[in-house]
């Protein structure tokens, strides 16, 4: 079984530019997620997909952050435009169901540096 | 609202030796709990999780961990730790009803 694939592996850009990742999940699973990594902290859940729909996005900064999964599959996160502080490891995660009970399978990781 | 806390950030020790990560969390409903490690470079993969059951929960890489809810935690154990186990380790709670939270993660380093 293929894992969450992620990509780019690393970019970097300078403020105020925009950036985008990309996420293709474990074929099946319904739920996909984004989280944030900051360096030293755990991952923080930015935005819940469920197929196509969102479940959740209380967390996403929406005035630069936004995300769609139009047809159910892979996901896109885009900034824009980008802040120092959004330095982080954006992290795509997927699941067979819809609780979290089901535990996650996560990609690598998008590391951004923003300088 | 739910919250978990992993008491130690760095724990150092030598190979072969016993470990013991903790965590200790915070609900006011019933948790679900689990243990995620993430080797440097790489996402974070399941180690165990806690549903429901036998308190005691065994895990991939020889890791087990103890659900304690009177104390509020779920420490992660290994009676033998290998220079491989050399990993950041998290703890998540998660409720029926929310979304996992996740500690800020505990850095394993094995020496030889």
């Amino acid at each position: 079984e293929a894992g969450v694939a992620q990509s780019p592996r690393y970019k970097i850009i300078e403020k105020r530019q925009s950036v985008a990742f990309w996420c293709n999940p474990i074929s099946g699973h319904a739920t996909l997620y984004w989280y944030q990594q900051i360096l030293g902290q755990g991952p923080k859940l930015l935005i819940q997909f469920q197929n196509n729909g969102v479940v959740d996005d209380s967390q996403l900064p929406k005035d630069r952050f936004s995300a769609e999964r139009l047809k159910g599959v892979d996901s896109t996160l885009k900034i824009q435009p980008a802040k120092l502080e959004d330095s982080a490891v954006y992290l795509c995660a997927s699941s067979l169901g819809d609780r979290e009970i089901d535990g996650y399978t996560f990609g690598s990781g998008t590391r951004l540096t923003v300088v | 609202a739910q919250s978990v806390t992993q008491l130690d950030s760095q724990v150092p020790v030598f190979e072969e030796a016993p470990v013991e990560l903790r965590c200790n969390y915070s609900s006011s409903v019933s948790v679900y709990l689990f243990w995620y490690v993430q080797y440097p470079n790489q996402g974070l993969q399941l180690l165990l999780k806690y549903l429901s059951g036998s308190t005691l929960v065994k895990g991939i890489n020889g890791f087990e961990a103890e659900f304690n809810k009177s104390q509020t935690s779920f420490h992660l154990r290994k009676p033998s730790v290998h220079i491989s186990d050399t990993a950041e380790y998290f703890c998540a709670v998660n409720t029926n009803a929310g979304k996992s939270t996740f500690g800020d993660g505990t850095t394993l380093t094995v020496k030889p």
